[in-house]
């Protein structure tokens, strides 16, 4: 089993709220994504990140943001919370093309 | 537009009973093509790779196929297991950047019965 972690892994949370959502791993792996996953439908990339200080938006639009100023650590951040947001978020890391996913963070806004 | 599209969207089947679910790609160029198991409220978790020289890899009860040339793949569960019930996603892999983009079907939800 991969070594990533996302903390919360459920989180309800009022409109207007900030969230960051936690996401480490101790594999030394310089790529880590977060995608945004909606019940029956497919992943999508919402951000990336090469290394320390790089990172880039994904496919999918995302009003969140992230930072990565340790390579074992990728936090993203809702600055307002909206029902929109409301969807489950998974973490990633890769070394040579394999993805390592983590458990995944389900979140409510209400 | 590259797209994955996976079939059956949900299949149900009794314990200790083989399967078979399909995936059709139009990702290109293409680099590889993997199966991944997720289950409820955890993240994926890789079951096979392959690459474009190789039309069958195994992993366990886990069989699966490649032909590049129709751009299809099969993922066989062999003897199935109450366990196995989960999403099977079909993940494709361009090697058309340096990211190696992941290109996601939306899953066959499988349930195994006892």
């Amino acid at each position: 089993e991969a070594d990533i972690y996302q903390t919360p892994r459920y989180l309800v949370i009022g409109t207007g709220k900030k969230i960051t959502l936690e996401c480490s791993q101790t594999m030394g792996h310089d790529k880590m994504y977060w995608y945004q996953q909606d019940p029956g439908m497919e992943l999508h990339l919402i951000h990336y990140s090469y290394g320390v200080n790089s990172t880039e938006k994904g496919d999918l639009s995302s009003e969140s943001t992230v930072s990565r100023i340790r390579t074992e650590h990728f936090p993203l951040t809702l600055e307002s919370a909206r029902p929109s947001h409301t969807s489950q978020y998974l973490c990633a890391s890769s070394e040579s093309g394999e993805q390592y996913f983590g458990p995944g963070t389900r979140l409510t806004v209400t | 537009k590259n797209q994955v599209e996976q079939s059956p969207q949900s299949l149900i089947i009794l314990e200790g009973k083989n399967c078979t679910l399909q995936c059709n790609y139009t990702v290109s160029p293409f680099s590889n093509l993997r199966w991944y198991k997720q289950d409820t409220g955890r993240g994926p978790v890789s079951l096979t790779i392959m690459t474009f020289s190789e039309n069958t890899k195994s992993n366990g009860r886990y069989t699966a196929t490649l032909d590049a040339d129709t751009k299809q793949s099969s993922l066989h569960i062999t003897a199935s297991q109450l366990s196995d019930s989960a999403s099977y996603i079909c993940v494709v892999s361009d090697r058309g950047s340096t990211l190696g983009r992941l290109y996601f079907g939306r899953g066959t939800q499988l349930t195994v019965w006892p």
